[in-house]
């Protein structure tokens, strides 16, 4: 089936350790995208990218990194830098464009990061 | 911020239809209605979106009002698997991250046997 597969679903991260998320789509999307989400709150976006090799920060993108060489593929770094990387991190695609179409975002089923 | 209010939570009961409620009074000509829900622990489902007519897919029913300043999503037929956060979402084709999805506080939807 076609879909957004982020792993691992749970990860725990030791102070002072970069710590990779994966994300794989299948659907052809040009277009992928990184949001924080915590406890209570609404999606915040760290990264996006419109096309291989190319991406943008988002409104949150200290701590973190990503690559984009892939077009299927959108990994996301958290740094040491990120002080409070405890959350849950989710993995969007869209068709084209980023923010320049009305086609919709689908998301993967998160990975959900916890410092030791 | 988000720019559009939703009540915090409903309740509905399995089998009848739930109607949930948007107001996005500032909403621009070029911005769309998007829906989305999210069960516990899981990652956003898009649900539907639109522009100004009314909309259906095999999940739901939009209706948008002809100012635009409010809308309703409609399950016909509710059932338990329903039960989640729904969220009503204004964007528009900015070019950046000014077009980015702002998720607020949504509706918890609770489906009751």
């Amino acid at each position: 089936d076609g879909g957004i597969t982020q792993s691992p679903k749970y990860l725990f991260r030791k102070e002072g350790q970069n710590v990779t998320l994966s994300c794989e789509q299948n659907l052809n999307h040009d277009a992928m995208y990184w949001y924080r989400q915590d406890p209570g709150q609404g999606l915040r976006l760290i990264y996006y990218s419109q096309i291989v090799n190319d991406f943008q920060k988002g409104d949150i993108a200290e701590g973190y990194s990503v690559s984009r060489e892939k077009k299927e593929s959108f990994p996301l770094t958290v740094t040491s830098a990120q002080k409070n990387p405890t959350a849950f991190y989710l993995c969007a695609s869209s068709i084209d464009g980023v923010f320049l179409s009305n086609q919709p975002q689908h998301f993967g089923d998160g990975t959900r990061l916890s410092i030791l | 911020d988000a720019k559009t209010t939703q009540p915090p939570s409903m309740d509905c009961a399995e089998g009848r239809a739930a109607n949930l409620p948007c107001n996005h009074s500032t909403i621009s000509g070029n911005e769309y209605v998007y829906w989305y829900r999210q069960i516990h622990s899981q990652g956003p489902q898009y649900i539907i979106h639109g522009l100004k007519n009314n909309e259906t897919n095999e999940m739901a029913s939009l209706i948008i009002t002809e100012d635009r300043k409010s809308s309703t999503l409609i399950l016909p037929h509710a059932t338990l698997r329903d039960t989640a956060v729904y969220y009503c979402i204004v964007r528009g084709n900015y070019g950046g991250s000014q077009g980015n999805l702002i998720f607020g506080k949504g509706t918890k939807l609770s489906v009751k046997p």
